[in-house]
């Protein structure tokens, strides 16, 4: 079954205490991306990444990074969280980002961060 | 002028009735065009997507697509409570990102 599998998907921390948000997917896409969603805000992507090793700043990259080692895996990483980072974060996958792909979103991940 | 332009509603619409959801985009150059239907607190998912001129039917939903206008809607049919959510139009870029319009919320009232 073709799916985006994220963890965790609730997460309450405090702030400064470093956290990785991994999400991994089994249909050999190349381009992946997070996203954060907000009341009143909508989608924002942070990062994305075209392929392996390739990754760029989305529209609010700020406060965050990534890695793309494996072509199936894109974490999300907060060095040191902070209160304005709680939000519900989404990975998601399509091909190759040519504009005709689908693009499948993960289950989410609800992050508080106190 | 925003990439991908939706009234945020909520719309509101009887049961059985035809819901109508409206999309404008603003790239004259953008050759597909994605709904999502997301319920609250889950993720986006995927209900139709369509890339000519005309109309593209998948059950109760029908895509809408007029490039010349730069709008695109979702029909649906028969509506049903369960149909209550934010449908988010997604549009590629140049670049081949997916840009989303704020989403429109649509309540069905039995």
């Amino acid at each position: 079954e073709a799916q985006v599998t994220q963890n965790p998907r609730y997460l309450i921390t405090v702030t400064g205490k470093k956290l990785t948000v991994t999400c991994s997917q089994n249909m050999n896409h190349e381009y992946m991306s997070w996203y954060r969603q907000d009341p009143g805000l909508g989608l924002r992507q942070i990062y994305y990444s075209m392929n392996v090793e390739v990754t760029d700043k989305g529209d609010v990259p700020e406060g965050y990074k990534v890695s793309r080692k494996e072509k199936r895996n894109f974490p999300l990483i907060l060095e040191s969280p902070s209160p304005n980072q709680t939000s519900l974060y989404f990975c998601a996958t399509r091909g190759s980002g040519r504009r005709t792909d689908t693009q499948y979103f993960g289950p989410g991940t609800r992050l508080t961060v106190l | 002028q925003k990439e991908v332009e939706q009234n945020s509603g909520p719309l509101s619409v009887p049961e059985g009735a035809i819901a109508s959801l409206n999309c404008t985009y603003s790239d004259r150059g953008s050759q597909s065009f994605f709904w999502y239907r997301q319920y609250s607190g889950k993720s986006p998912e995927l209900i139709m997507f369509i890339y000519s001129n005309g109309d593209k039917e998948d059950g109760r939903f029908t895509a809408q697509l007029n490039k010349a206008s730069q709008y695109v809607s979702l029909l649906i049919r028969d509506s049903q409570p369960s149909d209550s959510a934010t449908y988010l139009c997604a549009v590629p870029n140049q670049g081949g990102k997916l840009i989303f319009g704020q989403g429109t919320e649509l309540s069905v009232k039995p």
